[in-house]
């Protein structure tokens, strides 16, 4: 039984670069979640999928980013024109809520993160 | 504006002692509330939750307890653990999907 996976584990681009991340949830965990976590704090949420559809977008602090699921498993997180201060670690977790017998609670399961440093 | 809260940064606490780690919310429409370690280099894994109609929920060692009225929750491990030294992160959820995260308490259990 794998968890989370995150690929990279680390990226580091300039500013301005376009980035994407990945992030393979645990098989049958229907719900999944972005979140960000600065140096020093919790981690801040910012999308979730409920299947294919983003559910809640509300944590996406700006138009250069953008989060997909096209099949329900795999998601991806992209950040276009990237700036200093999205460095930070991304994590990504999944839950089953929403499966048939799952947890009507909300027990997330989390991925090891990716750290995105912008140069 | 926090909405979880973690006052402690830091705790440190002798093996075989307890640890209790406390965290206060403001939102009163929270009705789930976990706890969360984490060590270096890797993600949070979930350790322990309680529904807002309990005021208590145990699971071996960590106990997680829940004060409603004053809307504050603590989280006791006994006996305490060099393993257990780690960030615990309290966070809440308010019948929605998104988890509102504190700020961390960093953990250290010393022989």
């Amino acid at each position: 039984g794998a968890g989370v996976s995150q690929t990279p584990s680390n990226k580091v681009t300039e500013k301005g670069k376009y980035v994407e991340l990945r992030c393979d949830p645990i098989s049958g965990h229907t719900a999944l979640y972005w979140y960000r976590q600065s140096l020093g704090q919790g981690p801040e949420f910012l999308i979730y999928f409920q299947g294919t559809g983003a559910a809640d977008d509300s944590g996406l602090p700006n138009d250069r980013f953008f989060a997909v699921r096209p099949e329900g498993s795999v998601s991806t997180l992209k950040i276009q024109r990237t700036e200093r201060g999205d460095s930070a670690v991304y994590l990504c977790a999944s839950s089953p809520k929403g499966t048939s017998g799952g947890s009507s609670y909300n027990e997330q399961f989390f991925g090891p993160g990716t750290r995105l440093t912008v140069l | 504006d926090q909405q979880v809260k973690q006052n402690s940064p830091s705790l440190s606490v002798q093996e075989g002692r307890i640890s209790i780690l406390n965290c206060d919310y403001t939102n009163s429409m929270f009705d789930y509330f976990l706890w969360y370690k984490k060590y270096p280099a890797e993600g949070p894994t979930f350790l322990i939750s309680i529904s807002s109609i309990k005021d208590k929920n145990e699971d071996g060692r960590f106990t997680v307890f829940l004060n409603k009225s004053a809307k504050h929750l603590s989280l006791h491990i006994v006996p305490s653990q060099p393993g257990d030294s780690a960030v615990y992160f309290c966070a809440a959820s308010e019948d929605t999907d998104k988890l509102i995260f504190g700020t961390g308490t960093r953990l250290q259990v010393f022989p």
